[in-house]
Formats: structure tokens, sequence, C-alpha cells
């Protein structure tokens, strides 16, 4: 049973170039959440999405990033025009699709990160 | 507003020794809490995590933690540190909007 995989596992990108970091949750999940892990720093909550739907994006910049989970292939977060402040590792995690959406028991598994580089 | 804090940025103990990396939270309604442990340019990794069972709970690795509502704490142990625990621990508020601390560095000294 694979995990949550992300790729690329390193992108690098030169400022106002686009990102796009993808993810596929594990099998028989449906539920998706990207963090963002700023240098020295916790992870911070981007934005929570379910099958062709955006459940919460309160985490998520106003501009220039979105987030998508289509109903057939991976998850993936765009940075358009990048800057030199998105650096950072960004995480994507599944929870299962059992339960109450949102469940605070639901545990959430992570991938190995996604470690974008603007240059 | 539900938030976590963990009171440690960097904890170092030498190897053999107890481990304890210390979490706070606050929160209105009965929470569930998660510790995750993340080493060197890897994901992370469920360590445990209390959803209102035992308030003792035990997890991988030979850790655990303790629930406490009246301190509002649930700090993670272990009895005999191993240089291989050396890593980031993050105290996680579990919810519609999950909170991660901002983490703690363990160092693990020969």
């Amino acid at each position: 049973n694979a995990g949550v995989m992300q790729n690329p596992r390193h992108l690098v990108r030169r400022r106002g170039q686009e990102a796009r970091l993808r993810c596929s949750p594990m099998k028989g999940h449906s539920h998706v959440y990207w963090y963002r892990q700023l240098p020295e720093e916790g992870l911070k909550f981007m934005v929570y999405l379910q099958k062709e739907n955006i459940i919460d994006e309160s985490g998520m910049p106003k501009e220039r990033f979105s987030a998508e989970f289509p109903k057939e292939g991976p998850s993936i977060l765009r940075i358009q025009q990048v800057v030199r402040g998105d650096s950072a590792a960004y995480f994507c995690a599944s929870s299962p699709s059992v339960g109450l959406a949102g469940s605070p028991d639901n545990e959430q598994f992570f991938g190995p990160g996604t470690r974008l580089t603007v240059l | 507003a539900q938030s976590v804090t963990q009171l440690d940025s960097h904890v170092s103990v030498s190897e053999g020794t107890p481990v304890l990396l210390r979490c706070n939270y606050s929160s209105s309604y009965s929470p569930s809490l998660f510790w995750y442990v993340q080493h060197p340019n890897k994901g992370l990794q469920l360590l445990l995590k209390y959803t209102s069972a035992a308030t003792l709970v035990k997890g991988i690795n030979g850790f655990e933690a303790e629930f406490k509502k009246s301190e509002t704490s649930f700090h993670l142990t272990k009895p005999s540190a191993h240089m291989s625990d050396a890593a980031e621990y993050f105290c996680v508020f579990g919810g519609f909007k999950t909170i991660f601390g901002a983490g703690t560095r363990l160092f693990v000294k020969a």
C-alpha cells in the first residue's frame, strides 16, 4: 500500500516562473491537505480539499496560489509568478474518507514533501 | 480559538536518559491531539494520537504521552533516548483546521 506521494521532491524555479506541485493521496483517501514549512519553522496549514471541492483555503495566500483536487489524478498546488519568499517545503497529507469530513479523529498521512527553491 | 504551544524550541539529552517534550493546548472543546516526528529532509510520521479514549497514549518507538485536561497539556515522553530519536517533533491540534506547534528539535548526545 503506497503512501502519500509527492512530486517532484525538489523543484527549482526562477523568480516569475510557475511552480506546480503534485500530490497523490493514499489509496482510498479522498481528503487532501497542503502545508507549507518555511526554514526553521513549523508547518502552516494552507488548504483542505476533497475531490473537486475546496473545503477550506483560509491558509492560502490571496494571490498567486491555487489548489485543485480533480476527480481523476493528483491534487495540484500551483504557485504563479514565484518569488524568493515562496522557497519552502510543501507537504501534502491525506486522510480517509470514512467518518465526518474533517473529523478530528482522522489521522493525516504525510508525503515526503516538495522542496521549492526560488532563485 | 484553538491553539497549541510547544514550550521548548530545542531539547538536548544524553543517550539513555529520559526525554520530555512539552506541549500545551487551548481549546473550547475536547481536542484531538497528535505528536508527529520529522527526521531531516523527510516527511512527517505519526508517533501517537489522543482522541478522548485513554489519557495515557502509547506510540511507536517507545514514546508515550499523557493528556492532562486540568493542565491543558499533552507532553511527550520516552524513558530512554536513542541516537535515532534526534529529530523535530510537532505537537498537533486535530480538527477541521489542523494546527501545528512550532516544533521542538531534539538533540541526543552520545
